[in-house]
């Protein structure tokens, strides 16, 4: 069984503050991590794929870290604005495996 | 382009019917998949097709069929509808075979209730 989990489960932050929230996954059998994100009444749109230990990827105030070793990965928002509320899906992936094993999410709130 | 497409949005079955879910992608992409999301869940893979005229089972196959009918359609088949198949039914495509580090497009979901 491929656990993949996802916390906290849900986060309220003020308009301006700085977050982030973690993706944990199996530490053998890595083969990549991708993020989602995802807004109400619309489809998940792809946010990064991760696949080497110790990767950052960046996008505008979204950035994530991978670490295959340990089986984690972070996403930060900095700065976070109301249009960044959204549930924030990881989906892991194994060598040998044909499909991608999602966690449950982080529903993120942001006020303004 | 419209990229993923799906039909219908929402439906409602009584327990024992029938129905199926459509998908089509525009983007001439290989790989299709049918996901079901339940709440508190992740998207949980129901199968998959790497091509057309081959097809998968994922990770919670039971009680569906699926059917890749040409490259850009991909359906979803309730034979005899339960309760526990209640759900946010989600197809997706992605341009690479499965298990690579493709993205996945996703549609935008079909409410399915089982009365």
């Amino acid at each position: 069984i491929l656990n993949v989990e996802q916390s906290p489960q849900s986060l309220h932050v003020q308009e301006g503050d700085s977050t982030n929230f973690t993706c944990s996954f199996p530490s053998s059998n890595f083969y990549a991590l991708h993020w989602y994100r995802w807004e109400t009444a619309k489809s998940p749109e792809a946010l990064f794929v991760m696949t080497l230990n110790g990767d950052e990827k960046k996008k505008g105030r979204i950035s994530a870290t991978l670490n295959t070793k340990e089986g984690y990965s972070y996403l930060y928002i900095k700065g976070s604005q109301p249009e960044d509320s959204a549930t924030y899906l990881c989906a892991f992936m194994g060598y040998n495996n044909n499909d991608m094993r999602f966690g449950a999410g982080t529903r993120l709130t942001v006020k303004p | 382009n419209a990229g993923v497409t799906q039909t219908p949005k929402f439906q409602v079955l009584k327990t024992g019917q029938s129905m199926t879910l459509q998908c089509a992608q525009d983007m001439n992409h290989n790989s299709m998949y049918w996901y079901r999301q339940d709440p508190g869940m992740g998207l949980r893979l129901i199968y998959y097709s790497a091509s057309e005229g081959t097809t998968d089972k994922g990770e919670v196959p039971n009680g569906y069929n699926v059917s890749r009918l040409n490259k850009r359609e991909f359906s979803l088949r309730l034979e005899s509808a339960a309760p526990s198949q209640t759900s946010v039914y989600f197809c997706a495509s992605s341009e690479s075979l499965p298990g690579t580090t493709d993205t996945q497009y996703f549609g935008p979901g079909t409410r399915l209730t089982v009365l």
